[in-house]
């Protein structure tokens, strides 16, 4: 079965510019969460959707936004890009969530901002 | 503030050495992840717990809600086993569905 699909893998973007991001979850996961890793900072945790709404949504600016299609298919979305945005985004997929469900990764888009 | 601490930060071992990681965290929780992050990006769940423990091939994960800490054990550890592990732990209450990650243990098995 097909695991989780991130794309675009790598992107260069320049500050100001607004960027879009893919995720697929596996076949039958209601559950998709994203996350935004960094030398820095490690991983932290941004938003999850289950069922086309928002669960949760972790700490960072409103310029950083997602959403979740019917066929749980999620995309996020950065606005107004600043070179601290430079970041590996990782998305996870679940059944039904990380409280009760073991997460599935993606490979990651790793962004960077010029 | 949830927390999640993870110890030791960086470890070098020879092959076969038994491996200990550990993790603890601040409050009450509903779930503990171990994930495993190989150079490139890529993340593994190795483990998903919320009592007890788990055995999968040579790795073991165990956790103690009471003193608020889990281990990751490997036993006779492996060159390929050298990755990034990570404790990662959802905390309970407010219908939050966010983890909380350790800075992650840099594990390196020598041949």
């Amino acid at each position: 079965k097909a695991g989780v699909t991130q794309t675009p893998r790598y992107l260069i973007k320049t500050r100001g510019q607004q960027v879009t991001l893919s995720c697929s979850p596996i076949s039958g996961h209601r559950s998709v969460s994203w996350y935004q890793q960094t030398p820095g900072q490690g991983l932290q945790f941004l938003f999850e959707y289950f069922s086309e709404t928002q669960r949760n949504k972790g700490n960072f600016p409103g310029r950083f936004s997602g959403r979740q299609f019917s066929n749980s298919r999620s995309e996020m979305n950065v606005s107004t890009l600043e070179l601290g945005d430079s970041a590996l985004y990782l998305c996870a997929s679940s059944f039904q969530g990380t409280s009760n469900t073991e997460a599935f990764f993606g490979q990651g888009t790793r962004l960077t901002v010029v | 503030k949830n927390e999640v601490e993870q110890s030791p930060q960086n470890l070098t071992a020879q092959e076969g050495e038994f491996i200990t990681i550990n993790c603890s965290y601040s409050v009450g929780i509903s779930a503990l992840h171990w994930l495993q992050q190989h150079p490139g990006g890529g993340i593994v769940s190795l483990f998903m717990l919320s009592s007890g423990k788990k055995k999968h091939g040579r790795l073991i994960a165990t956790i103690n809600i009471q003193e608020k800490h889990s281990s990751l054990h490997i036993t006779a550890s492996h060159p390929r086993d050298s990755a990034v592990y990570i404790c990662a732990a959802l905390y309970s209450g407010g219908g939050a569905d966010g983890l909380t990650f350790g800075k992650g243990t840099h594990l390196i098995i020598q041949p």
